[in-house]
C-alpha cells in the first residue's frame, strides 16, 4: 500500500514553454501533497503544500505564478512550470499523506531538463 | 524553527557487517515523529523507519532499528547484515504530531551510505 506516482519520469522541453507534472496516489486519498525540488547530492527542498480542494501554500522564495499547483481530487496533484527557463532544470519530487497516517510517501520524482 | 542534523555526508561498511548513522535534532515541542528514508540511485524516496516521540520503545524493521534518546534529541539508525542494496543516500526527518492537519517534513543533509562487496 501507500503507492504515488509521478508522470513523466523525465521531460526534455525548449526555454520558453510550460510542463506539467502529474502526481498521483495510487492506493489511497491524499488529503495533503508535497512538491519537492531536489540538486544533485543535496537534501529536498519544500515547494510548496497542496491540500485538495484549496489553493496551495508556497514556501518562501517559490514564485507562485511560476509553478502552478492544482490539487483537484483526492489522488491527484499537478505542478506546471511555467515558461521554463535552464535554471528550472531540476529533480522534482511529490510526496503525498493522509491525516491518519501522518507519514509522507514519495513519487519516484521527475527529471527536468530545460534547453 | 526545528533543525535536523547529519553530521557524517559519507560512510562505507562492508557487506554483512553493522552500520550507525548517526542523527540529532532540535525541537520545543513534545509530540513528532522521526523518519529514516532511503534515496537510492533511482533517487526514489523510500521510507526505512518511523518513530513516534511519546513511544519509548525503538522501533525496528527487519535489519534496521533505531537508537531513539528524546532527552539528547539524538535518532541513529542501526543496519544490520548490511547489503549491497543498503547502499543509498539516508535522509533523517522530523514531523510534528498534529491529529487533523498535515505537516512539513524538516530534513537532514544527508548521509551517502556504500556497502562495499
Amino acid at each position: 500500500g501507500a503507492v504515488v506516482s509521478q508522470h513523466p519520469s523525465r521531460v526534455i522541453c525548449k526555454s520558453g514553454t510550460s510542463v506539467k507534472i502529474e502526481c498521483r496516489s495510487l492506493d489511497f486519498q491524499a488529503t495533503t501533497m508535497f512538491w519537492y525540488r531536489q540538486f544533485p547530492k543535496q537534501s529536498l527542498m519544500l515547494m510548496a503544500t497542496s491540500n485538495e480542494g484549496s489553493k496551495a501554500t508556497y514556501e518562501q522564495g517559490v514564485e507562485k505564478d511560476k509553478f502552478l499547483i492544482n490539487h483537484a481530487s483526492l489522488t491527484l496533484s499537478t505542478l506546471t512550470v511555467t515558461s521554463a527557463h535552464p535554471e528550472d532544470s531540476s529533480f522534482y519530487i511529490c510526496s503525498a499523506e493522509t491525516l491518519e497516517q501522518e507519514t509522507q510517501y514519495f513519487g519516484p520524482g521527475t527529471r527536468l531538463l530545460v534547453l | 524553527a526545528q533543525t535536523v542534523t547529519q553530521s557524517q555526508p559519507e560512510m562505507s561498511v562492508q557487506e554483512a557487517e553493522t552500520v550507525t548513522l548517526s542523527c540529532t535534532y532540535d525541537t520545543s515541542e513534545n509530540n513528532y515523529y522521526l523518519f529514516w528514508y532511503k534515496q537510492p540511485p533511482s533517487r526514489q524516496m523510500i521510507l526505512v523507519i518511523r518513530q513516534e516521540a511519546y513511544k519509548q520503545q525503538n522501533a525496528t524493521e527487519n535489519r534496521f532499528s533505531v537508537n531513539f534518546q528524546k532527552a539528547a534529541k539524538s535518532f541513529s539508525l542501526k543496519i544490520s547484515d548490511s547489503q549491497l542494496g543498503d547502499t543509498a543516500m539516508y535522509f533523517c526527518a522530523w514531523r510534528i504530531q498534529h491529529a487533523g492537519s498535515a505537516r512539513q517534513l524538516t530534513f537532514g543533509s544527508g548521509t551517502q551510505l556504500t556497502v562495499l562487496p
